[in-house]
């Protein structure tokens, strides 16, 4: 059973440019959620995506989009970019749809570290 | 508006001690709470959940309690090893988890 693996692990911009950001879900699961985690803060939830579509958005800028594909890998998509959209960028994948009760178990990557000069 | 909040950025217990960790929440509406381990380059990896319907959980050496009327939680690990040393997250659903800032566990041998 393969984990969750995100690319590239390390990444530096400037301002201004725009960064994409890959990841592939575990094998079985069908939904995933990105998280951003600023130093010294918990991961905060950006979005999740099932079936291909945006099923539930944080408390973040349009700048910041997403896509799934068929095979459930993901991207995420930042425009613009700010100083303060350094941090590290976890994806998770679970096996949850839209009834999104219960305890939702994430299985997460390492993550993808955002450096914004 | 940070609706889960951990009040201890860090902690530490001796090795075979029992280690206590702290969350509280403000959101009435979290029907089930998680706790994630983190060690450095690595993501978060679920430990243990716990029900609004119960007010404790235990697997091993770890038990999560939950006290509703106070919107507290906690993690005891007993007895602590060194492998225990990592970053604990505090996590609360529904629809989408929501962490807490995580506090730093350092068992010392």
């Amino acid at each position: 059973e393969t984990g969750v693996t995100q690319s590239p692990t390390h990444l530096i911009k400037t301002r201004g440019q725009q960064v994409t950001l890959r990841c592939s879900s575990q094998s079985g699961h069908n939904t995933v959620s990105w998280y951003q985690q600023a130093l010294g803060q918990g991961p905060q939830f950006i979005f999740q995506y099932y079936r291909e579509e945006e099923n539930g958005r944080g408390n973040f800028p349009p700048r910041f989009s997403g896509l799934q594909f068929p095979n459930y890998s993901s991207e995420l998509n930042v425009n613009a970019l700010e100083l303060d959209d350094s941090a590290l960028y976890l994806c998770a994948s679970s096996s949850m749809g839209r009834a999104n009760s219960g305890a939702n178990v994430l299985t997460f990557g390492a993550g993808s570290r955002l450096t914004v000069l | 508006d940070q609706q889960v909040k951990q009040n201890s950025p860090s902690l530490s217990v001796q090795e075979g001690r029992i280690s206590i960790l702290n969350c509280d929440y403000t959101n009435s509406m979290f029907d089930y709470f998680l706790w994630y381990k983190k060690y450095p380059a690595e993501g978060p990896t679920f430990l243990i959940s716990i029900s609004s319907i119960k007010d404790k959980n235990e697997d091993g050496r770890f038990t999560v309690f939950l006290n509703k009327s106070a919107k507290h939680l906690s993690l005891h690990i007993v007895p602590s090893q060194p492998g225990d040393s990592a970053v604990y997250f505090c996590a609360a659903n529904p629809e989408k988890l929501t962490f807490g800032t995580g506090t730093r566990l350092t068992i010392i041998p």
